[in-house]
C-alpha cells in the first residue's frame, strides 16, 4: 500500500524566509499527490495537487511544489513566509484506482517575525 | 463551493456513552470518509463509503461503525465511548476516481470528542 512521510513534525522559519516543507512517498507508479493545510481549528483545505499533468505545481497563497519521481519525493516550497502561513500542513498520496487517500503525519509550521 | 458540515465542533461524552456524529455534504459526491486526528499520527482512516449503505473498514475501525442511509449523510458512531476516542475527528467527501478527475477530498470543519 502507498503511504507518505513528512521529515520533520515542527518547523520554524523567520518571516519572509524560505519555506520547505518535505514530503516522500512509497509507490512504484507515480500516483496522485496532495499538500493540505490546517489552520487552527479547522477543516483540511486543499492547497495544491499534483495530476501528472505538470511536475513543477502552483498552489493557492504562493506555495508551490515539484514532482520528482526519481528521489519519490513532493516537497513544498514557498520563497517567502508570510505570518499567515502558520499551520500545519498535510502531504497526501492516492493511486489512481484507490478511492483510498494516504495522509502523512503532518508538519506544522512556526513563522517569527 | 463544496460543503462539508459536521453536526457538532465540541463534544464531551462520559465513557460507555453511544455517540453519533453527523457529516452532510452537498455536491452529490459519492465517496464519503471518517478520519481521526492525533497529534503526530497524521490522519488515520476509519470507515469510508463509496455509495448509499456501502462501507468499507480504514485503517482504525475497531470501537467504531457508520452508516450511509443517503448519499449525502455520512454517520460515525461510536457504540460505547472510551477514554481512547478522544480526539479530533474529520468528516471528508469526494467525487469517484473516474476520468480526469483526480478525487480530492474536501473537508469538514472537525468534530473534537472528549470522553471522560
Amino acid at each position: 500500500a502507498q503511504s507518505v512521510t513528512q521529515l520533520g513534525s515542527h518547523v520554524s522559519v523567520s518571516e519572509g524566509a524560505l519555506v520547505l516543507l518535505r514530503c516522500n512517498y512509497s509507490s512504484s507508479v507515480p500516483p496522485y499527490l496532495f499538500w493540505y493545510v490546517q489552520y487552527p481549528n479547522q477543516g483540511l483545505q486543499l492547497l495544491l495537487k499534483y495530476t501528472s499533468a505538470a511536475t513543477l505545481v502552483k498552489g493557492i497563497n504562493g506555495f508551490e511544489a515539484e514532482f520528482k519521481k526519481s528521489e519519490t519525493s513532493f516537497h513544498l516550497t514557498k520563497p517567502s513566509a508570510h505570518m499567515s502561513d502558520a499551520a500545519e500542513y498535510f502531504c497526501a498520496v492516492r493511486m489512481y484506482n484507490n478511492n483510498d487517500m494516504r495522509f502523512g503525519a503532518g508538519t506544522r509550521l512556526t513563522v517569527k517575525p | 463551493d463544496v460543503k462539508v458540515t459536521q453536526s457538532s465542533r465540541y463534544l464531551v461524552k462520559r465513557t460507555g456513552e453511544k455517540v453519533f456524529l453527523e457529516c452532510v455534504q452537498d455536491m452529490d459526491h459519492e465517496n464519503m470518509f471518517w478520519y481521526r486526528q492525533d497529534p503526530g499520527l497524521g490522519l488515520r482512516l476509519i470507515y469510508f463509503s463509496y455509495d448509499v449503505k456501502m462501507k468499507e473498514k480504514g485503517d482504525i475501525p475497531e470501537g467504531y461503525s457508520v452508516s450511509r442511509e443517503k448519499k449525502e449523510r455520512f454517520s460515525l458512531i461510536l457504540e460505547s465511548a472510551s477514554t481512547n476516542q478522544t480526539s479530533m475527528y474529520l468528516c471528508a467527501s469526494s467525487l469517484e476516481l473516474r476520468d480526469a478527475n483526480t478525487g480530492e477530498l474536501f473537508f469538514g470543519e472537525g468534530s473534537r470528542l472528549t470522553v471522560l
